[in-house]
């Protein structure tokens, strides 16, 4: 049984430009969820997509956005980046069935913003 | 929206004893409170978790309880060995909001 990956695992832009993270879900798990975590501090929500549709969304501008593919895998873009984009972000996948609370996380992608 | 609080931020332990870390939450209708151990530059790995409908679980050396009434639930671990050194997540699911909110994070550093 396959993990949930992330790719890439380290990134660095500059200010304004734009960004794409991946995620593959790990086998069988048909909701993926993102996280965004700062320094020193917990992972914060950002989305949630079940079905291919966004189905819960946490305090992020629009300019972070995502999509979910038929094979579940999932991508989270980022526009117009700023400073305080830099952090690590969390993909995670849940169980069907009614396990969707359920998060298993992958290593993440280190996004730095110069 | 729900808000968890989590203390302390730092534990130091020798090998051996107990650790014990205290979350609170504030909203009643979450009802899913998970543990992650996440360990430097690495992924958090779900630890423990336990339902709205149980007031105690235990997995070897770890135990978690949930108090729903006075909205607090904790973490236990017993035998504290040097590879029980990590940072510690509390965090609660809000069906509706389909979200895990998490703590601030307790790091655990258990000296021999």
């Amino acid at each position: 049984e396959t993990g949930v990956t992330q790719s890439p695992t380290h990134l660095i832009k500059t200010r304004g430009q734009q960004v794409t993270l991946r995620c593959s879900s790990q086998s069988g798990h048909n909701t993926v969820s993102w996280y965004q975590q700062a320094l020193g501090q917990g992972p914060q929500f950002i989305f949630q997509y079940y079905r291919e549709e966004e189905n819960g969304r946490g305090n992020f501008p629009p300019r972070f956005s995502g999509l979910q593919f038929p094979n579940y895998s999932s991508e989270l873009n980022v526009n117009a980046l700023e400073l305080d984009d830099s952090a690590l972000y969390l993909c995670a996948s849940s169980p069907p069935g009614g396990s969707r609370e359920k998060l298993f996380f992958g290593s993440g992608t280190q996004l730095s913003v110069l | 929206g729900e808000n968890v609080e989590q203390h302390p931020s730092t534990l130091s332990v020798q090998e051996g004893d107990s650790a014990v870390i205290k979350c609170t939450y504030s909203d009643s209708a979450s009802n899913y409170f998970p543990w992650y151990k996440q360990e430097l530059g690495k992924r958090p790995q779900l630890i423990i978790d336990i339902r709205s409908n149980v007031g105690e679980k235990k997995d070897q050396r770890i135990a978690v309880t949930l108090n729903k009434t006075a909205k607090h639930f904790s973490l236990h671990i017993t035998e504290t060995q040097p590879e029980d050194s990590a940072v510690y997540f509390c965090a609660a699911y809000t069906g509706t909001a389909s979200k895990l909110t998490f703590g601030t994070g307790t790091r655990l550093q258990v000296t021999l």
